[in-house]
């Protein structure tokens, strides 16, 4: 199993532009995070997907982000326009109904270093 | 509002000795509490969990507490090895009732070094 997959590792763009995150989770799972961590912050939740409906995007800094989640291989976290205040670390993580260690254990990918400039 | 705190940023110890790992929460409808590890340049990855319904659960160097009353629970890692160095976080879920299932409130991590 490869693991969540996120791309890219990281990303360097300037004020304005628009960003693109992609995440495939691990194949079989019905859940979808995405999270935002910072280091006064910790990991925030974003938004998550249960069988690619989004269930909760309470957590969605404002209209610039979205997230979809086409099918149950991929999803994106788009930020347009960026801002300096959203360079963070995002990570996209998914997990079955059940885990297998644990009944909430969610499976991280590595994760996307942004800096906007 | 920052439902899952972690007041301390980092903690040092020797290796060999114990370490403690605190965490307190405001939310009295959380049930369900896990811990995370996370090496730098990776995603954090599932350590241990504990159910309201218990106050303790150990396995192997790893025990964490959870004290319902005081909405407070703690990480216990004896002994401490170098290879424990990394950071820790919290985690949180109500999702007895339903609606929440699989949302995880996470804290702010605490950065865990162990000097050989």
């Amino acid at each position: 199993d490869a693991g969540v997959i996120q791309s890219p590792r990281h990303e360097v763009t300037e004020m304005g532009q628009e960003v693109t995150l992609r995440c495939k989770p691990i194949s079989g799972h019905d859940y979808l995070f995405w999270y935002r961590q910072t280091m006064m912050r910790g990991l925030e939740l974003l938004i998550y997907f249960n069988n690619n409906v989004p269930i909760d995007d309470s957590g969605m800094p404002e209209d610039r982000f979205s997230a979809k989640m086409p099918n149950a291989s991929f999803s994106t976290l788009k930020i347009q326009p960026s801002e300096p205040r959203d360079s963070a670390v995002y990570f996209c993580a998914s997990s079955p109904s059940f885990g297998r260690q644990d009944p909430y254990e969610q499976y991280f990918g590595p994760g996307t270093r942004l800096t906007v400039t | 509002d920052q439902q899952v705190k972690q007041n301390s940023p980092s903690l040092s110890v020797q290796e060999g000795r114990i370490s403690i790992l605190n965490c307190d929460y405001t939310n009295s409808m959380f049930d369900y509490f896990l811990w995370y590890k996370k090496y730098p340049a990776e995603g954090p990855t599932f350590l241990i969990s504990i159910s309201s319904i218990k106050d303790k659960n150990e396995d192997g160097r790893f025990t964490v507490f959870l004290n319902k009353s005081a909405k407070h629970l703690s990480l216990h890692i004896v002994p401490s090895q170098p290879g424990d160095s990394a950071v820790y976080f919290c985690a949180a879920s109500d999702a007895a009732g339903g609606t929440s299932y699989g949302k995880l409130t996470f804290g702010q991590g605490t950065i865990l070094t162990v000097h050989p």
